[in-house]
């Protein structure tokens, strides 16, 4: 069966400071891997997606990338974290358009 | 217009009773559509999903859709309180697209 790691569970990160969070896939291969942000008591909001290594959609523009440099290994990077930064980043990974399944979440608090 | 549209709530309900959540989207060519369920502090969980119109019984949980008219709708029978979450729809077209979501808290 599918499943899907991300680490760290939780981050606590200065204002200015780099961040690099981390999502792997076990079970399944060329999946579709997203990464969304949801803010306290806010809807899902798509950040990346990537339909294969080194293929990277962006869906908003913002302080932040992300690499796959593997076929189940995908990244969300950024040089310098904002306060509004802040908020649960979620992985996803999809074998097509449809269902996504999640993994466990990053809840990240930039002060 | 958002893409897909939920009721933000809360929807409060007493326990035992029927929840009704309702999703309406906006691409007519959406093909696929599904709830998810959110507990707090908690990643989306799929709980169901449906592709023609309908209705489609899980458990206590039934999906109905209706593509003429765009929506689609959740029903959790006999709410416990372990039901109290985010209810997020969503529905394919050329990619998978969420709502905001809907609060529910079932009340003992």
């Amino acid at each position: 069966s599918q499943t899907i790691h991300q680490w760290p569970a939780t981050l606590v990160q200065p204002v200015g400071s780099p961040l690099s969070l981390e999502c792997t896939v076990e079970g399944t291969s060329n999946p579709n891997l997203y990464w969304y942000r949801q803010a306290a008591g806010r809807g899902l909001q798509l950040l990346f997606y990537s339909v294969g290594i080194g293929q990277i959609s962006s869906e908003v523009p913002q302080n932040l990338s992300a690499s796959r440099p593997q076929d189940r290994q995908f990244i969300l990077s950024s040089k310098k974290l904002l306060l509004s930064d802040s908020g649960f980043y979620l992985c996803a990974w999809s074998a097509g358009p449809n269902e996504q399944f999640f993994g466990p979440g990053t809840r990240l608090t930039v002060l | 217009q958002k893409e897909v549209e939920q009721n933000s709530g809360p929807l409060s309900v007493p326990e035992g009773a029927i929840a009704s959540l309702n999703c309406t989207y906006s691409d007519r060519g959406s093909q696929s559509f599904f709830w998810y369920r959110q507990y707090s502090g908690k990643s989306p969980e799929l709980i169901m999903f449906i592709y023609s119109n309908g209705d489609k019984e899980d458990g206590r949980f039934t999906a109905q859709l209706n593509k003429a008219s765009q929506y689609v709708s959740l029903l959790i029978r006999d709410s416990q309180p372990s039901d109290s979450a985010t209810y997020l729809c969503a529905v394919t077209g050329n990619k998978l697209t969420f709502g905001g979501g809907t609060r529910v808290l079932v009340k003992p």
